[in-house]
């Protein structure tokens, strides 16, 4: 059973430029999470969802950052003309569903760099 | 605002010895869980405790849970040089129906060989 992929794994990307990230749940989860993590710090929340809805989004930048968790494919965390200050690793969790209990499986992360 | 704080920032110990990393948080939770972060790696979940437990253990770790004073504390016993890792408590509010979690800024631990 797959763990959660995240590609890519590093990206380097100039100011201005787009960047996408990718992010494939566990075999059977719904839900997906993206976390942002700065250098020595922890995780900050950005975004919930589930397929084809976005359900918490409080963490979200308002500008320039979007996600999407489409019917079919991949979970996309969208960033418009990045600057310096978006360099970062960025996570993806998924989990099952609903329920009392809510574990998260995490992603090997992608690792962005703006030059 | 960051909900969990761990204390210490950072710990050194040498192997064998026990390893105590303590999370206090500010609202009610559903549950509380570990994470081990290896340098440059994603996370990997260690354990969860829910708001009606005290205690858990899961081979060397032992977590607690004080809802009361809202903190927590995990104990790895006999550390070993693979222990060597961050570890961040994660909390889960589980309000306005989300389900996302609140990490704490992490503890740095060091086990010396």
């Amino acid at each position: 059973n797959a763990g959660v992929m995240q590609n890519p794994r590093h990206l380097v990307r100039r100011r201005g430029q787009e960047a996408r990230l990718r992010c494939s749940p566990m075999k059977g989860h719904s839900h997906v999470y993206w976390y942002r993590q700065l250098p020595e710090e922890g995780l900050k929340f950005m975004v919930y969802l589930q397929k084809e809805n976005i359900i918490d989004e409080s963490g979200m930048p308002k500008e320039r950052f979007s996600a999407e968790f489409p019917k079919e494919g991949p979970s996309i965390l969208r960033i418009q003309q990045v600057v310096r200050g978006d360099s970062a690793a960025y996570f993806c969790a998924s989990s099952p569903g609903q329920g009392a209990v809510n574990e998260q499986y995490f992603g090997p992360g992608t690792r962005l760099t703006v030059t | 605002s960051q909900q969990g704080e761990e204390d210490p920032q950072a710990l050194s110990i040498q192997e064998g010895e026990n390893a105590t990393m303590n999370c206090s948080y500010k609202t009610s939770i559903n549950n509380l869980q570990w994470y081990r972060q290896n340098s440059g790696r994603g996370l990997v979940h260690l354990i969860l405790i829910r708001s009606n437990e005290r205690e858990k253990h899961s081979g060397r770790l032992r977590v607690t849970l004080d809802t009361s004073k809202k903190s927590s504390s995990l104990l790895i016993t006999a550390s070993r040089a693979a222990d060597t890792a961050s570890y961040f408590c994660a909390t889960d509010p589980r309000m306005d129906s989300s389900y996302k979690l609140i990490f704490g800024s992490g503890t740095r631990l060091l086990v010396r060989p």
